[in-house]
């Protein structure tokens, strides 16, 4: 079982509509990033958590500690969402620590 | 708006040679990172650099991996002796501590 699970793998929606993507960790973790990786291969990062709740634009990420899951909702999707967004955390074992990818779900938002 | 330079943007190279991906970082920021993607699959974390020492490795960093930030500007990814799974885009990354910055990636090909 990966550490890192997103679901889904992959999501087409139509403009302007309100999506959700979810990442559960099975790890301690210090921190949790939310990437968006273009259909070009850069990566850009959207948002690092330790708690609660960030808002940029049209984007919103949470996470829950407790239940070890993180959300990240684009409102009013719009066709240049179309990326892959991968959450990645920070957890640390045994004294050291380690940065661990999700696979990432592919988003294709139609016009 | 500040920008992770990485050079080249797509390097090919025999296997056994030695190979040396650049990097520029943003100037102000003091933690640096190199992350892999095998095509296809998910990204994977390598090293973490802060203070001019390595903070974090993972285990694909072996000992034919190395870093280093020659002049205090570059900062560089070296594998010694390239075997044909090292073929990957390599993505270089930068942060103040909060938030990471990304290069645009170098593609290796080992053939």
């Amino acid at each position: 079982k990966n550490e890192v699970e997103q679901s889904p793998q992959n999501l087409t929606a139509q403009e302007g509509e309100f999506i959700t993507i979810n990442c559960s960790y099975s790890v301690g973790i210090s921190a949790l990033h939310w990437l968006q990786q273009h259909p070009g291969g850069g990566i850009v990062s959207l948002f690092m958590l330790s708690s609660g709740k960030k808002k940029h634009g049209r984007l919103i990420a949470t996470i829950n500690i407790q239940e070890k899951h993180s959300s990240l909702h684009i409102t009013a999707s719009h066709p240049r969402d179309s990326a892959v967004y991968i959450c990645a955390v920070r957890s640390r074992t045994s004294g050291t620590y380690k940065y661990i990818f999700g696979t990432g779900t592919r988003l294709k938002v139609l016009a | 708006e500040p920008e992770v330079t990485q050079t080249p943007s797509h390097q090919v190279t025999q296997m056994g040679q030695e190979v040396i991906l650049r990097c520029v970082p943003i100037s102000n920021h003091l933690y640096f990172y190199w992350y892999r993607q095998i095509l296809g699959q998910k990204v994977e974390f390598l090293v973490s650099f802060y203070n001019n020492e390595i903070s974090e490795k993972s285990e694909i960093f072996d000992d034919q991996f190395s870093v280093e930030r020659p002049d205090g500007s570059n900062f560089t990814l070296k594998i010694r002796s390239t075997k044909l799974e090292d073929s990957a885009m390599y993505f270089c990354a930068s942060s103040l501590g909060s938030g990471y910055t990304f290069g645009s990636g170098t593609r290796l090909t080992v053939v």
